[in-house]
């Protein structure tokens, strides 16, 4: 079955702490794809990253930086230098690509919070 | 473009009431969905559509309607309120990927209902 674990609930760093944030994932489908959101206490969900299961190179935006990894299943997100504006709720999410499927997969996410 | 827009974004009901959910988008997307989060419980989805005059059901469709007349706009109806409903719905959007849902969904800035 399809599955996706992000088992840090809650994640306190002070402003500059590089932090990572974990997803684990299953499937039994070997076409997948991964995404990650971020909800800041605004409340909206922000699209950060989708990745294919084919395409195993890490990712690298600014401060940010995914790492994908087939062999442990998992689709880490690294936040170098932390800010307190990262401070967010952050959803991963997995979606396999079989021709009848309608449905993602969401994490139940990890609360960040950046001190200053 | 607007993406995906949501009305209201806050609305108050007394048990029994029935309301509906404003949902649309521009940008010509086939998929669209509506979820709820709830806290510790992450998204959860309630209807989908994958075009339109076609929706079916995801994981919690009990006391919810929708329809889908256009691309463009996909209601959400709530028709006898309960305090159960109370949540923060979300709709979102996408192109499908050769039919399943491997594209990325852009989501509306949500609505908070409380049912009293």
């Amino acid at each position: 079955a399809q599955k996706v674990t992000q088992a840090q609930t809650e994640i306190s760093v002070v402003e500059k702490e590089d932090v990572t944030l974990d997803c684990v994932y299953e499937t039994r489908d070997t076409t997948y794809y991964l995404f990650w959101y971020k909800q800041p206490p605004s409340g909206e969900l922000v699209f950060l990253i989708r990745r294919n299961s084919f395409d195993e190179q890490n990712e690298i935006s600014g401060r940010y930086s995914w790492n994908f990894q087939k062999s442990t299943s998992s689709f880490n997100f690294t936040i170098t230098a932390s800010q307190v504006v990262d401070s967010a709720v952050y959803f991963c999410a997995l979606s396999e690509n079989a021709g009848n499927n309608r449905k993602l997969i969401w994490g139940l996410g990890t609360s960040l919070a950046v001190n200053p | 473009n607007a993406g995906v827009t949501q009305t209201p974004k806050f609305q108050v009901l007394k048990t029994g009431q029935s309301m509906t959910l404003q949902c649309a988008q521009d940008m010509n997307h086939e998929y669209m969905s509506w979820y709820r989060q709830d806290p510790g419980m992450g998204l959860r989805l309630i209807h989908y559509s994958v075009g339109a005059g076609i929706t079916d059901q995801g994981e919690v469709p009990n006391g919810y309607n929708v329809s889908r007349s256009t691309t463009e706009d996909f209601p959400l109806r709530l028709l006898s309120a309960a305090p159960s409903q109370t949540s923060v719905y979300f709709c979102a959007s996408s192109y499908l990927g050769g039919g399943a849902i491997t594209e990325t969904q852009y989501f509306g800035p949500g609505t908070r209902l409380l049912v009293l």
